[in-house]
């Protein structure tokens, strides 16, 4: 079975620092693997994807993850934090076999100080 | 907008009482999925559609839990005799069944049983 698992339900950093949140997965297969960010009260929005083409995948908001396969990590960084990153992120892999749903890692609530 | 909506974004309810959430999907989606959320926890996954056929169902969902997906298009998500414990938010997603398995989310129904 296919898992996910965030390391850090709560990370703070400031205004311009590197934000770095992690995630591990375990799979069976190759995965497909995601990141979606949370804003209160609000659904989820598609940052980043990783597909099996390129390792580094760069997504929207200056987000970017790395595929690592030897060390089953997925993190997501981004080079100088801003105020509006304030939100929970979601690492998720997709179980494709399976009706394509996404299955979510507990989140990681990021906090970004002035 | 073309996006996933849900209806309604809130509702309270007393113990004991049914609800009924809908979901409609973006119009060219034929899978949709419902996940429910917890305060601080990931989204888990309940069930799927592609079409009208309804796929999968976790083991969360109880049998006071009822989603349809009648002509392949909208959903509806029904609990009955509600709990406590079924305060949450619930989500709903939709996608293609082919492609690179991006779940597109709605904002979500927050229900709160008192």
């Amino acid at each position: 079975a296919q898992s996910v698992t965030q390391l850090g339900s709560h990370v703070s950093v400031s205004e311009g620092a590197l934000v770095l949140l992690r995630c591990n997965y375990s799979s069976s297969v190759p995965p497909y693997l995601f990141w979606y960010v949370q804003y209160p009260n609000q659904g989820l929005q598609l940052l980043l994807k990783y597909t099996s083409a390129a390792t580094l995948v760069k997504g929207i908001n200056g987000f970017e993850a790395e595929f690592k396969k030897s060390e089953t990590s997925f993190h997501l960084t981004k080079p100088s934090a801003h105020m509006s990153d304030a939100a929970e992120y979601f690492c998720a892999v997709s179980d494709y076999n399976q009706g394509g749903k996404l299955i979510f890692g507990q989140g990681t609530e990021l906090s970004v100080k002035p | 907008d073309t996006g996933v909506s849900q209806d309604p974004r809130h509702k309270i309810t007393k113990r004991g009482q049914n609800v009924t959430f809908r979901c409609d999907p973006i119009s060219e989606h034929n899978r949709l999925y419902w996940y429910r959320q917890t305060l601080g926890q990931g989204p888990e996954f309940l069930t799927y559609f592609q079409n009208e056929a309804q796929l999968e169902k976790s083991r969360l969902l109880s049998d006071r839990f009822s989603a349809e997906r009648p002509k392949g298009s909208f959903s509806t998500l029904e609990i009955q005799r509600t709990e406590q414990g079924d305060s949450a938010m619930y989500l709903c997603a939709s996608s293609l069944a082919v492609g690179l398995g991006e779940l597109f989310f709605g904002e979500g129904s927050r229900l709160t049983v008192l």
